[in-house]
């Protein structure tokens, strides 16, 4: 079993170009995130999708956008990169109830100069 | 915002001995999850209990609970030079909608000394 998949494993941006992140989940989980991962601020939520055709903000969305693509496929882009963004991102999915562990990709590590 | 916070932040052993890590937590919880990375890694979970659990045992791992001082704590028990990672609590709030939406505290890096 793959679990989660991301692409690009390693990315570096100017500032102002987009790009996406993609991410996908072989194990038929109903719930997808987005996290980043910056030094000494542990990981923090900026979008996830409870459930195919619905997405939710979580803790830092500013300059993000997503898309459930289907149950397998979950987006991340980012419009106009900016260096803040530089940050190892995460993806994880998990059953929609609440007692269900998540499981994580390997992250995309992206730099923005 | 964040939810858990480990402590201590950083702790280094010698290979043999034991490794406590604490969690605070703020709100009501469903459940409190640990899991690890390793260096350039993903998470993977290790252990999950429940709110109405005070201890649970998984190898080499216990994980107690308790939610009266809103506090959890991750025991590893004759660690290995493969232990070190970083540690990280999440926990585990349901929302109106039915989806669980956890949040992670900043973690506490173990280094085990071979």
């Amino acid at each position: 079993n793959a679990g989660v998949t991301q692409t690009p494993k390693f990315q570096v941006l100017k500032t102002g170009q987009s790009m996406t992140l993609q991410c996908a989940q072989d194990m038929n989980h109903n719930s997808m995130y987005w996290y980043r991962q910056d030094p000494g601020m542990g990981l923090r939520l900026i979008y996830y999708s409870a459930s195919e055709g619905t997405t939710d903000k979580g803790e830092v969305p500013n300059g993000y956008n997503v898309s459930r693509l289907n149950k397998r496929e979950f987006s991340l882009r980012l419009e106009s990169a900016a260096p803040s963004q530089t940050s190892v991102y995460f993806c994880a999915s998990s059953e929609r109830t609440v007692t269900q562990p998540q499981h994580f990709g390997d992250g995309t590590r992206l730099s923005i100069l | 915002s964040q939810q858990g916070e480990e402590d201590p932040q950083a702790l280094s052993i010698q290979e043999g001995e034991n490794a406590t890590m604490n969690c605070s937590y703020k709100t009501s919880i469903n459940n409190l999850q640990w899991y690890r990375q390793n260096s350039g890694r993903g998470l993977v979970h290790l252990i999950l209990i429940r709110s109405n659990e005070r201890e649970k045992h998984s190898g080499r791992l216990r994980v107690t609970l308790d939610t009266s001082k809103k506090s959890s704590s991750l025991l590893i028990t004759a660690s290995r030079a493969a232990d070190t990672a970083s540690y990280f609590c999440s926990d585990g709030r349901g929302n109106p909608g039915g989806s669980y939406i956890p949040t992670f505290g900043r973690g506490t890096s173990l280094i085990v000394h071979p």
